[in-house]
């Protein structure tokens, strides 16, 4: 079964300075990847996702991920990160074609200092 | 474009007791899910419906567990007895997808807001 990884539970950034997030994932083939926010007391809100073709992939909210193979990861980056930015987000996976159930990884809570 | 709805949004109860949950899919969308978030963790699906018949629901705990999606449109989630490690969100997502598309548009998973749900 496919797995995700997300190795930092939370990470503290400034406002204005830029942020990555990690995910990892386990699986043989491509899979399909997801990226999620949430904000407090609201439900997944989908950032961007990765199907095949370009390994950079631009998303909503100035968010931007990127598909690596040989590392089995697909890493959220932001160049310069706001306030509205506070909220948790996660990484999932699909298994795809005709496999749309989502795994999640456990996610990362960003915090936003002024 | 209305999204995905839930309610309740809040709800309290004591182990043993019952409780039931309702989702509104967006209009159209074929594809059903329910998933459990427990605190600190990722969601981890429940149960999926492809109109109103299941796909999948290896991962739901049936002894006390149930869940249907009558008429293809809305869908219950009933826990029944609850039990303490059953506090959760409970989050609902739907997708247009309709049998073996491969348009990979309609995977696409909408979130509804989630029912928070603490037995005590």
């Amino acid at each position: 079964a496919q797995s995700v990884t997300q190795p930092d539970i939370h990470i503290t950034v400034s406002e204005g300075a830029s942020l990555e997030l990690r995910c990892n994932y386990s699986y043989g083939a491509t899979p399909y990847l997801f990226w999620y926010v949430q904000s407090p007391g609201q439900g997944l809100q989908l950032l961007l996702k990765y199907f095949s073709g370009d390994t950079l992939v631009q998303g909503i909210k100035g968010f931007e991920a990127e598909f690596k193979r040989s590392q089995s990861s697909f890493n959220l980056r932001k160049p310069s990160v706001h306030w509205s930015d506070a909220a948790e987000y996660f990484c999932a996976v699909a298994r795809g074609p005709n496999d749309y159930k989502l795994s999640f990884g456990a996610g990362t809570t960003v915090t936003v200092r002024a | 474009e209305a999204g995905v709805a839930q309610s309740p949004r809040y709800k309290i109860i004591e182990k043993r007791q019952s409780v039931a949950f309702w989702c509104n899919p967006i209009s159209g969308h074929a594809t059903l899910y329910w998933y459990q978030q427990i605190l600190g963790q990722g969601p981890k699906l429940l149960i999926q419906f492809q109109n109103n018949g299941v796909v999948d629901d290896s991962q739901l705990p049936k002894d006390r567990f149930s869940a249907e999606r009558l008429k293809g449109v809305d869908s219950t989630l009933k826990i029944q007895p609850a039990k303490l490690e059953d506090s959760a969100v409970y989050l609902c997502a739907s997708s247009l997808r309709r049998g073996t598309s491969v348009n990979l548009y309609q995977e696409t998973q909408y979130f509804g807001p989630g029912t928070r749900l603490l037995v005590l």
